[in-house]
Formats: structure tokens, sequence, C-alpha cells
């Protein structure tokens, strides 16, 4: 079966460090989203792309970086982790651009920065 | 203000009631709504989607949109314990490439 999957689901990692998760739909979906969810704030969008090179800044972009050099594939990349950025955060894709598309959600990595 | 304002309870309710879920919001040009329902330590799934105004029904759940009064609602009839999740709404202006918004989640807990 088609699915979205993400990795690692659970990390540790200190201030300053780089980090990056991993994402992977196989649905064959143009888009793909990056979201992070606060206790207190819900889900908020930080990068998005609408497919191969195309990467766009959301709400909460500072910090973080994507790439899409395939269809498959949109890691986030933290450049230089921050306690404020310990969070779970949620791959999402979509189909295409119609208006009834729905976005489906992957499991979540559950990031702790020390 | 938020954009999207949704009271993140907690709700309990015993089996069987039947359970309200709303969200406020302050963007007129939202136009599709959704639904998503997530299970501790899950990923959101999609619940119920609808466009505009109006009433939609899948089984035991019914979504209401009115845009009119900035204010869309889910109802589960005979709710049941596996029904216990948090609940999110989620909104965005136009075609499926954009971004959500979210409100914050309601967390359900239905009693056996």
């Amino acid at each position: 079966d088609a699915e979205i999957t993400q990795s690692p689901r659970h990390k540790i990692t200190e201030t300053g460090r780089q980090v990056t998760l991993a994402c992977h739909q196989t649905w064959n979906h143009n888009n793909m989203f990056w979201y992070r969810q606060d206790l207190g704030h819900g889900l908020r969008l930080i990068h998005y792309s609408y497919g191969v090179q195309d990467t766009n800044k959301g709400e909460v972009s500072d910090g973080y970086s994507v790439s899409r050099s395939n269809t498959e594939d949109l890691p986030l990349t933290l450049e230089s982790a921050a306690s404020s950025q310990t969070s779970v955060y949620f791959c999402a894709s979509s189909k295409q651009s119609g208006v009834w598309d729905t976005q489906y959600f992957g499991p979540g990595t559950r990031l702790t920065v020390l | 203000q938020k954009e999207v304002e949704q009271d993140p309870g907690p709700l309990s309710v015993p089996e069987g009631a039947i359970v309200s879920l709303n969200c406020t919001y302050s963007n007129s040009a939202f136009q599709y709504f959704m639904w998503y329902r997530q299970y501790s330590r899950k990923g959101p799934e999609l619940l119920m989607y609808t466009y505009s105004s109006g009433n939609k029904e899948d089984g035991r759940f019914t979504a209401q949109v009115d845009k009119s009064s900035k204010y869309i609602s889910l109802f589960i009839r005979d709710s049941q314990p596996s029904d216990s999740a948090t609940y999110l709404c989620a909104m965005r202006e136009g075609r499926g490439a954009d971004g959500l918004t979210f409100g914050k989640g309601t967390h359900l807990i239905i009693q056996p």
C-alpha cells in the first residue's frame, strides 16, 4: 500500500547541532508539507513544496530549510537546533492542486533539543 | 487574535451522547473546511471535508459550516469510547496545494 513515512520517529539532539528529518511518500504526490505541533499552538506550517526543485516558506520557517530533489522525499533540516525547536514534526502530502485534494499525514517525529 | 479558535477541552461525555465540537475563524477567504482526528502519538487523519456553507454527513459524523458567522461544527452521534481523541479543525482559502490553517484541537474523552 502507498504510504507516507517519517524517520527517525524520535530524536534527541543538542543545541547548535544540525538535524535532518526525513519524509518519504509512495503516492507520487506533487505537494509535500512540513508542520510542527506544539501544545497551545496546534499545527503550524513550516515549509511546503509543489514539486521537484520547488520550495516555499510557511508561517514558522525561520531556522528550517527544505530541498526537493525528487517527488518522493522532502527532508527538513534544522540548521542549528535550538531548544525552541523541541516539538513534534509532521510531514504531509497531497496529490495535485485540485480544490478537493486533501492532505495525508505521516506518523510524526518527536524531536527534543537539549 | 489567532486566525482559527478552538476550545482545547478536555471535553468529557458519556458513551452514547451526541458530541458537538466547534471552531471559529476570522479569515473570510477560507472556503474549504476539514476535520482531522488525531489519536495519541499518531498523525492526524482526515475525517470530514466540506466546501463553503452547508452540511455534510458521513455515518455518525456531521460537519456543518456557517460562513456568515465564520463558524464550523462537527457532530458525533452515538459516541463510542473509540472516538476518544483530539479533533482538529483545519481550513484553507483555495486550491489543494495550499497549506492548511489549524485550530489547536479539542481533546475529547468518551466515558464507557
